[in-house]
């Protein structure tokens, strides 16, 4: 079946630098969304991409169909950005596909 | 603005007895609904999803079903629970008109089986 692997599972970053995380598909997907957990267990959306890249604040993310991958750059990491990030594909049908998450860690 | 609950928040439950899950979407006509199930430590996976009242599509196999018996409701059911079905459930919805949308997830309800 559909597979996303994603990468680094866990992530430490010290204050005011950044990373990217990433997200790679098994087969060409139709888009991608990018969700941060939030304390009770669900999900907060972050992006929504079927092509191209967007950014938010100090988030940007990409979204590449056809070399079937995605990315979620931080930049200026703060200590509230610290949890758990994940990816989710959709496939040409209704089928979401979520990557395994990231845990971020943002110390001082 | 939409807004999606799920009940309940928690429930601990015997292996073998009932279920019933329930989510409802406010705000959103006719929207694409869909749950969600995470064991502990696992990764989230789709089971279900519906895109119009009485239609529902099984994702995975999990001893669960799932009804919409109306445009802003979703349940999902079995009569006799595994310890398996312990996990983190998740509703989920997005607008109708097609298969490309964003999903919106709601607050997830807690099953413990013991």
């Amino acid at each position: 079946g559909d597979q996303v692997e994603q990468s680094p599972s866990a992530l430490s970053l010290h204050e005011g630098t950044g990373s990217a995380l990433r997200c790679n598909f098994t087969t060409t997907m139709r888009a991608v969304q990018w969700f941060r957990k939030n304390s009770r267990g669900s999900l907060i959306n972050l992006f929504y991409l079927a092509s191209g890249t967007k950014e938010n604040g100090r988030l940007k993310s990409a979204f590449d169909s056809k070399e079937r991958y995605s990315t979620l750059h931080i930049r200026d990491a703060q200590l509230e950005d610290s949890g758990t990030y994940f990816c989710a594909a959709e496939d040409m049908g209704y089928k979401l596909t979520f990557g395994t998450g990231t845990s971020l860690l943002v110390d001082p | 603005a939409q807004t999606i609950h799920q009940w309940p928040v928690a429930e601990i439950k015997a292996v073998g007895s009932p279920l019933s899950l329930g989510c409802t979407i406010k705000g959103k006509s006719s929207p694409n609904l869909y749950w969600y199930w995470q064991a502990t430590g696992g990764t989230l996976q789709q089971l279900f999803y519906s895109i119009t009242v009485g239609q529902v599509e099984s994702v995975v196999q999990l001893n669960l079903s799932a009804s919409r018996p109306k445009d802003d409701q979703f349940i999902l059911s079995t009569e006799k629970l595994l310890l398996s079905h312990s996990g983190f459930y998740l509703c989920a919805w997005s607008q109708t008109g097609g298969a490309r949308a964003e999903q919106f997830f709601g607050p997830g309800t807690r099953l413990t089986v013991l």
